[in-house]
C-alpha cells in the first residue's frame, strides 16, 4: 500500500543546531507540502513543491528550507534551530491540488528545541 | 487576511448528535475541506464539498453555504471513537490549503 512516511518522530535538539525533517512518500505524488501545527493555531503551510526541481516558499517559511531532487522525498531543513520552532512538523502530498483531491499526511516529527 | 473561524471545543453524548460550524473569509474559493485528527496522530480526509448544498457519507455530513461563507459537519449517533479534532480547510485563490484552528469534540457516555 502506498504510504507517506517520516522521520524521526520525535526530536530534542539544541537552539542553533541545523536539523533535518525527512519526509518519504510512495503514491507518485507531484505535490508535496510541510506544515507546523501548534496549540491554537491552524496547520500553517512552511514550503510546498509541485515537482522535482520545484520549491515555493508558504507562509511562514523563515528559517526553513526545502529541496526537492526526486518525487518520493521532500526533506525540511531548519538551518539555526530556534525556541520558537518547537512544533509538530506533518509532511503532506496530493495527487492534484484542485478539485476534491485529499491531502494524505505523514504521522510527523514532534520537535523540541531547546 | 484569510480567516477560517471555527468553536474551540465542543461536547456531546455518545448516541447524539453534532454540529460543528465553520465560517470563513478568504482569497478565493476552490473547496472546503474537512479532516478528523485523533490525539497525537496526523489529520485524515472527512469530507470535500465545492458546490452549495448537503454532502452525506456515512455517519457524517457536511454541508456548505458559499454566499454565507459557511460549512457544517454533522456526525450522527456519536461513538466514543469519534472523540477527535475536528479540522475545517478551505482552498484558496492559488490552490493552498488554509486551515482552522480545529474543534476539539469530546464524547460523553
Amino acid at each position: 500500500d502506498a504510504e507517506i512516511t517520516q522521520s524521526p518522530r520525535h526530536k530534542i535538539t539544541e537552539t542553533g543546531r541545523q536539523v533535518t525533517l525527512a519526509c518519504h512518500q510512495t503514491w507518485n505524488h507531484n505535490n508535496m507540502f510541510w506544515y507546523r501545527q501548534d496549540l491554537g493555531h491552524g496547520l500553517r503551510l512552511i514550503h510546498y513543491s509541485y515537482g522535482v526541481q520545484d520549491t515555493n516558499k508558504g507562509e511562514v517559511s523563515d528559517g526553513y528550507s526545502v529541496s526537492r531532487s526526486n518525487t518520493e522525498d521532500l526533506p525540511l531543513t531548519l538551518e539555526s534551530a530556534a525556541s520558537s520552532q518547537t512544533s509538530v512538523y506533518f509532511c503532506a502530498s496530493s495527487e492534484k491540488l484542485a478539485g476534491p483531491y485529499e491531502q494524505y499526511f505523514g504521522p510527523g516529527t514532534r520537535l523540541t528545541v531547546t | 487576511g484569510q480567516n477560517i473561524d471555527q468553536p474551540t471545543e465542543m461536547t456531546a453524548t455518545e448516541g447524539a448528535i453534532v454540529q460543528i460550524n465553520c465560517t470563513y473569509q478568504t482569497s478565493g474559493f476552490n473547496g472546503l475541506f474537512w479532516y478528523q485528527q485523533h490525539a497525537g496522530e496526523a489529520p485524515t480526509f472527512l469530507s470535500y464539498n465545492v458546490l452549495d448544498g448537503l454532502e452525506e457519507k456515512g455517519r457524517f455530513s457536511s454541508f456548505l453555504s458559499r454566499s454565507k461563507g459557511y460549512s457544517y459537519l454533522l456526525l450522527k449517533e456519536l461513538q466514543m471513537k469519534d472523540s477527535a479534532s475536528y479540522l475545517c480547510a478551505v482552498l484558496d485563490s492559488n490552490y493552498q490549503l488554509i486551515w482552522g484552528a480545529g474543534t476539539k469534540l469530546i464524547i460523553k457516555p
